[in-house]
């Protein structure tokens, strides 16, 4: 068990549909990392948070949008759902203020666009 | 720009056997950071090892073994002795230093499918 915590673990909806991710860091950490998972581009980066400020960017669309909040916990929002929008997203999780951090995964939320 | 490139996309292997792992990478930084994570069949991406630029001693850990080559850009990794439960997808990444300070995004190679028959 890595420490990180993400909710719910499977979710099926339409599309253009809304959708919520959440993820709970490790305990003292500050940093919140998503990723995307699919077949056709792999483990790809989407945005980074730490201490509730955006740090970097990656491949994430506009349709997506994350924030992380006082108690750093973090949501990712998905709107407007497309069916390749399916993928296991990952949140991970890390000190965030050193070059010796390592990022720690959740377990993945697996969503299902139909 | 970053990459990594994993070669292999499935690998299998009776129990016993010993399997190495490639994992070749591209960077224009002169300081930068290598990781494996394995994906078992649950999902989950679990840390196995961190290794950086500047520290080529290869390392072991039970069953496990890494060889990090700069001059080759490779950081490979070895399983010895292999055994059911080492069936996994198992990921190398690269990653950078953010504004010199912090570590940044991981750029992950496509993954190596390892089955292992008893």
């Amino acid at each position: 068990d890595s420490g990180v915590t993400q909710t719910p673990k499977h979710l099926i909806t339409a599309t253009g549909q809304r959708v919520t991710l959440r993820c709970s860091p490790r305990s003292g950490d500050l940093s919140v990392y998503w990723y995307q998972q699919s077949l056709d581009q792999g483990l790809q980066f989407l945005i980074q948070y730490y201490n509730g400020e955006e740090r970097a960017k990656g491949n994430i669309l506009e349709r997506f949008s994350a924030q992380q909040f006082p108690d750093l916990h973090s949501e990712l929002n998905l709107s407007s759902l497309e069916l390749g929008d399916s993928a296991l997203y990952f949140c991970a999780s890390g000190q965030g203020d050193r070059v010796t951090d390592t990022q720690y995964f959740g377990p993945g939320t697996r969503l299902t666009v139909l | 720009a970053q990459k990594v490139t994993q070669a292999q996309t499935e690998i299998s292997v009776v129990e016993k056997e010993d399997v190495t792992l490639d994992c070749v990478y591209e960077t224009r930084d002169t300081t930068y950071y290598l990781f494996w994570y394995k994906q078992p069949p649950s999902g989950e991406l679990v840390f196995l090892i961190r290794r950086n630029s500047f520290d080529e001693q290869n390392e072991i850990s039970g069953r496990y073994s890494w060889n990090f080559q700069k001059s080759t850009s490779s950081f490979n990794f070895t399983i010895t002795a292999s055994q059911v439960v080492d069936s996994a997808v198992y990921f190398c990444a690269l990653s950078e230093a953010l504004r010199g300070s912090t570590l940044g995004r991981l750029y992950f190679g496509r993954g190596t499918q390892l089955t292992v028959w008893p």
